[in-house]
């Protein structure tokens, strides 16, 4: 199993530019979430799913979408890029029962100039 | 809300000796507690999870304490060696377990 992936792993916008980030599992597990990593702040949760179809908000979801069209697929997207959504980017996935445990992806560093 | 305190300051510690991390939190007492590990530039890594009604939970060289009366788990690596260099996070659930809140963790540097 390749657990978690995420795609890219890096990359560079300027501001106003759109992209997605893509995170996928292979584990069928029901939940999945958008973190964004930054120096000293922690993890904090933009969005997250509790199913294929549902998505809710987390702590910091204003700039960001996201969609969860399949069981294994959760995407993320940027409409509209700013220097402040610089960060560190991870995607993590859970099972519904004992969603305690969160599985992790490798994280997608994004620089907005 | 529910904040989480992790000492900002890295801890040194000497190969072999026993690492302690604190782990505090302000608010409401959680069903669980959890810590990973994150190494740079990788995804955080479930280490352990402890319950409410546990007072203690062991795993290898890994220990954890949880004192809902002083709202406080403790993190122990024993006979600590330089591979457990590495930051670890301190995880509560939050709204039933659907989400879950991360401390800003705490760096280990176990020197040989």
């Amino acid at each position: 199993n390749a657990g978690v992936t995420q795609t890219p792993k890096f990359r560079v916008l300027k501001t106003g530019q759109s992209m997605t980030l893509l995170c996928a599992q292979d584990m069928n597990h029901e939940y999945m979430y958008w973190y964004r990593q930054d120096p000293g702040m922690g993890l904090r949760l933009i969005h997250y799913s509790v199913g294929e179809g549902t998505t809710a908000k987390g702590e910091v979801p204003d700039g960001y979408n996201v969609s969860r069209l399949k069981k294994q697929n959760f995407l993320l997207g940027l409409e509209s890029a700013a220097p402040s959504q610089t960060s560190v980017y991870f995607c993590a996935s859970a099972l519904a029962e004992g969603a305690e445990t969160q599985y992790f992806g490798p994280g997608t560093r994004l620089l907005v100039l | 809300s529910q904040k989480i305190e992790q000492n900002s300051e890295a801890l040194n510690i000497q190969e072999g000796k026993t690492a302690t991390l604190t782990c505090n939190y302000t608010n409401y007492s959680p069903a669980y507690l959890q810590w990973y590990r994150q190494d740079p530039g990788r995804g955080p890594v479930f280490l352990l999870l402890i319950r409410e009604n546990e007072k203690e939970k062991r795993k290898e060289r890994l220990k954890v304490t949880f004192d809902t009366t002083l709202k406080q788990s403790l993190f122990h690596i024993t006979a600590s060696q330089p591979a457990d260099s590495a930051t670890y996070l301190c995880a509560l659930d939050q709204d039933g377990g659907f989400k879950t809140i991360f401390g800003a963790g705490t760096r280990l540097f176990v020197k040989a």
